[in-house]
C-alpha cells in the first residue's frame, strides 16, 4: 500500500517561513492535498490539488509537488498557524485514500 | 450555510455494533462522494470508507473490510456507517466530510462523533 511520511514536528518563529514535507514514492504523479487541524476541531482543507488554495485560506499558504515529496509552505507564520497539518493523496491502484502521518507546527 | 453533523457516537462493548449518522444541508448532498475518516485519541487522520454520489460504488480501508458498511440516502440528505464486530482500535472520532469527486480534497468536514470500544 502507498505511504506517506511526514516529519512528526516543525518549528518556526513567527514572521517565517514554514515548510512541511510530504514523501512518496513517485508523489508528483498523484494529487496531493493539506489539510490543517486545531485541537479539538475537524481538519480543514487547507491547500487542494498540490498548490491550489479554497476559498478562504490565506495566500500565505502555498503547496508545490515534485519528485517524491510534496511541501506545504506557510509564509510569514503567525501564531494562529499553530496546528496539526495533514497531507493526503488518492491511491488509484488500490481506490484507497492515504493520509500522511501529520506534523505538529509549532510557532516558536 | 453548508453543514454536516454526525451523531450515534457511543460507548459499546468489543464484538458489538454501531450505526453513525451523518445529516447533511445547505448543499446538494447528492453531487458530492462522502466520506468517513476517523482519528485515534491522540494520533493521525485515517481514511475509513467512501461512497459514490449514487451510492453504486464503495470503497473502505483494509482492517474494515467486511465489518463496517458505508451507505447514504439521498432523499434524506443523510450519510450512515454501519459498524460490526468493533475492535478496541477502532475507538476514535468519525469525522464525515464531503468530496467533490474520489481524487479531490474533502473540503467540508463535520465536528465529528466519539466511539469508544471497551468493556
Amino acid at each position: 500500500s502507498y505511504v506517506l511520511t511526514q516529519p512528526p514536528s516543525v518549528s518556526v518563529a513567527p514572521g517565517k517561513t514554514a515548510r512541511i514535507t510530504c514523501g512518496g514514492n513517485n508523489i508528483r504523479s498523484k494529487t496531493v492535498h493539506w489539510y490543517q487541524q486545531k485541537p479539538g476541531q475537524a481538519p480543514v482543507l487547507v491547500i487542494h490539488y498540490d498548490s491550489d488554495r479554497p476559498s478562504g485560506i490565506p495566500e500565505r499558504f502555498s503547496g508545490s509537488n515534485s519528485g517524491n515529496t510534496a511541501t506545504l509552505t506557510i509564509s510569514r507564520v503567525e501564531a494562529g498557524d499553530e496546528a496539526d497539518y495533514y497531507c493526503q493523496v488518492w491511491d488509484s491502484s488500490s481506490d484507497h485514500w492515504v493520509f500522511g502521518g501529520g506534523t505538529k507546527l509549532t510557532v516558536l | 450555510e453548508v453543514q454536516l453533523v454526525e451523531s450515534g457516537g457511543d460507548l459499546v462493548q468489543p464484538g458489538g455494533s454501531l450505526r453513525l449518522s451523518c445529516a447533511a444541508s445547505g448543499f446538494t448532498f447528492r453531487s458530492y462522494w462522502m466520506s468517513w475518516v476517523r482519528q485515534a485519541p491522540g494520533k493521525g487522520l485515517e481514511w475509513v470508507a467512501n461512497i459514490k454520489r449514487d451510492g453504486s460504488e464503495k470503497y473502505y480501508v483494509d482492517s474494515v473490510k467486511g465489518r463496517f458498511t458505508i451507505s447514504r440516502d439521498n432523499a434524506k440528505n443523510s450519510l450512515y456507517l454501519q459498524m460490526n464486530s468493533l475492535r478496541a482500535e477502532d475507538t476514535g472520532v468519525y469525522f464525515c466530510a464531503r468530496a467533490e469527486s474520489f481524487g479531490s480534497g474533502s473540503d467540508f468536514w463535520g465536528q465529528g462523533t466519539l466511539v469508544t470500544v471497551s468493556s
